[in-house]
C-alpha cells in the first residue's frame, strides 16, 4: 500500500527557533493535511492543500504541497511552549477513495523554554 | 471542529469479551472512519462507511466490524477482544464536499 515518510521523527528545539519537518511519498498524492495531537487528545487539522506548488499560512504555520506532488513540507516560525506535541501529514490520492488518508508517522516536537 | 464525540472515553475489558466503541456526529458528515493509533505505526484506517448501512473494511480489518443504522452513529465492535486490540480508538468524520476529516478525541481501549 501508499506509504508515506516523515521526518524527522523527533525534534527538541529551543523556545523562538524556527522548525520544519516533510513528508515524503513514492506515489502521487491530490492532497496534503497537516495534524497537530496533543496528549491524550485527537488530531487537530492544521492546514490542508490541495495544489501543487501550493503555498499555505495558517499563523505561525506555513505549509507546501511540493511540485512532485509527492511531498509536502510544515514549518512553524519563533516556536512557543503550546507548539509542542505530534505533528501528522496525511495525503489524499485519487480517485473513488472515499477520502481515505494515508498518514505518516508523525513528528514528535518538544520546545524548551 | 465536527462536534464529534466518542464514548467510552477509557475501557478496559479481558479477552474474548465483545467491545463496542461509539462515535457520535452532530455536522451530519456523510464519511465516517475508525482508526486505531499505536506506537510506531501512526494511524491506521479499521473500517470507513461513506453513508448510512454503507461500510467497508480499511487496511486493518481483521477481527472489527462496523454499523451505522443513522448518519450521525459509527459503531466498532471488536467480537472477540485480543490483547493485540489493545490501542487508542479514533473517529473522524468528513463531509461531502471537503477532503477535511476531522477527529474525534478518542478511546483508549486495555484489553487485558
Amino acid at each position: 500500500g501508499q506509504q508515506l515518510n516523515q521526518s524527522p521523527q523527533s525534534m527538541f528545539i529551543q523556545e523562538g527557533e524556527d522548525v520544519s519537518m516533510n513528508c515524503t511519498s513514492s506515489s502521487i498524492f491530490n492532497t496534503w493535511l497537516w495534524y497537530k495531537q496533543d496528549p491524550g487528545e485527537g488530531p487537530v487539522l492544521l492546514i490542508a492543500l490541495y495544489k501543487a506548488g501550493e503555498l499555505t499560512s495558517n499563523g505561525r504555520l506555513t505549509a507546501q504541497f511540493g511540485i512532485t506532488r509527492k511531498d509536502s513540507f510544515l514549518n512553524i516560525s519563533a516556536s512557543i511552549p503550546s507548539d509542542v506535541g505530534i505533528y501528522f501529514c496525511a495525503g489524499r490520492s485519487g480517485g473513488t477513495s472515499y477520502g481515505k488518508l494515508t498518514f505518516g508517522q508523525g513528528t514528535i516536537l518538544t520546545v524548551h523554554p | 471542529d465536527a462536534g464529534i464525540t466518542q464514548s467510552p472515553r477509557h475501557k478496559v475489558t479481558e479477552t474474548g469479551t465483545p467491545v463496542t466503541l461509539r462515535c457520535h456526529q452532530t455536522e451530519n458528515h456523510r464519511y465516517m472512519y475508525w482508526y486505531r493509533q499505536d506506537p510506531g505505526h501512526g494511524l491506521r484506517l479499521i473500517h470507513y462507511s461513506y453513508g448510512v448501512k454503507d461500510t467497508d473494511k480499511g487496511e486493518v480489518s481483521d477481527g472489527y466490524s462496523v454499523s451505522r443504522s443513522k448518519t450521525e452513529d459509527f459503531l466498532l465492535t471488536l467480537e472477540s477482544a485480543t490483547s493485540s486490540q489493545t490501542s487508542v480508538y479514533f473517529c473522524a468524520t468528513k463531509g461531502e464536499r471537503s477532503y477535511e476529516q476531522y477527529f474525534g478525541p478518542g478511546t483508549r481501549l486495555t484489553v487485558t
